[in-house]
């Protein structure tokens, strides 16, 4: 099985602020990587698909970047509507994982 | 565009058999490029992928959960279904239902979610 170690676990800080996210593969993985957001009690929702691909309707604020084993999602200038819990999937190699998830809180 | 809309017991009793259905709008459950998928998160945890199942009944599904899962499509009611048998406290997650498609991967639309609790 593929292992996805994503980091970091939390992270505190203030809007505007930039904040990457790194998600690491046990092995290669080429662009099979997409991340979401979570904000608390609400469904998931899809930033990024193919490791740097923006979904459409999200905001350009959001970034992805990476191929082989390392991913990052990068939120340029963080607003307040981003304090929220970030995952990395990977779904080239079954069973397809998620990461452990990032929070993104208040500093 | 697409809707996902999940329907569903939200008590289970353990080892009897969990049965969730997602009812899609704005997209065909037989289309060939889409994949239909679930995903469920235990309370306070990670996402954990489940499985997919394609119209023509390609299915791939998470071993770990060994062979407790069958998935299904009914193109009639444009609906896909999944079952869980022999649960366990371990198995109480919110349950979400989600599309996929060839051109630009998984989980673009999600269903609602379910919280399902197994407990006598």
């Amino acid at each position: 099985d593929i292992q996805i170690t994503q980091s970091p676990s939390a992270v505190s800080a203030s809007v505007g602020d930039r904040v990457t996210i790194t998600c690491r593969a046990s092995h290669g993985i080429s662009n099979y990587v997409a991340w979401f957001q979570q904000k608390p009690g609400k469904v998931p929702e899809r930033l990024i698909y193919a490791a740097s691909s923006l979904q459409t309707g999200v905001p350009s604020r959001f970034s992805g970047s990476g191929s082989g084993t390392e991913f990052t999602l990068t939120i340029s200038s963080l607003q307040p509507e981003d304090f929220a819990t970030y995952y990395c999937l990977q779904h080239s190699g079954y069973p397809w994982t998620f990461g452990q998830g990032t929070k993104v809180g208040i500093k | 565009q697409v809707q996902l809309q999940q329907s569903g017991p939200g008590l289970v009793k353990p080892s009897e058999t969990l049965s969730l259905t997602c009812t899609v709008s704005g997209d065909s459950v037989t289309s060939p490029t889409s994949y239909w998928s679930w995903i469920r998160q235990p309370p306070g945890s990670t996402l954990e992928w489940i499985g997919f199942i394609y119209y023509s009944g390609s299915t791939n599904h998470n071993r770990s959960l060994k062979s407790q899962v069958t998935m299904s499509v009914d193109a009639s009611k444009n609906q896909f279904s999944l079952k869980v048998n022999s649960v366990t406290s371990a198995d109480t997650a919110v349950y979400y239902c989600a599309r996929g498609t060839n051109a630009a991967g998984p989980f673009d639309s999600w269903g609602q979610g379910i919280l399902v609790t197994v407990s006598s």
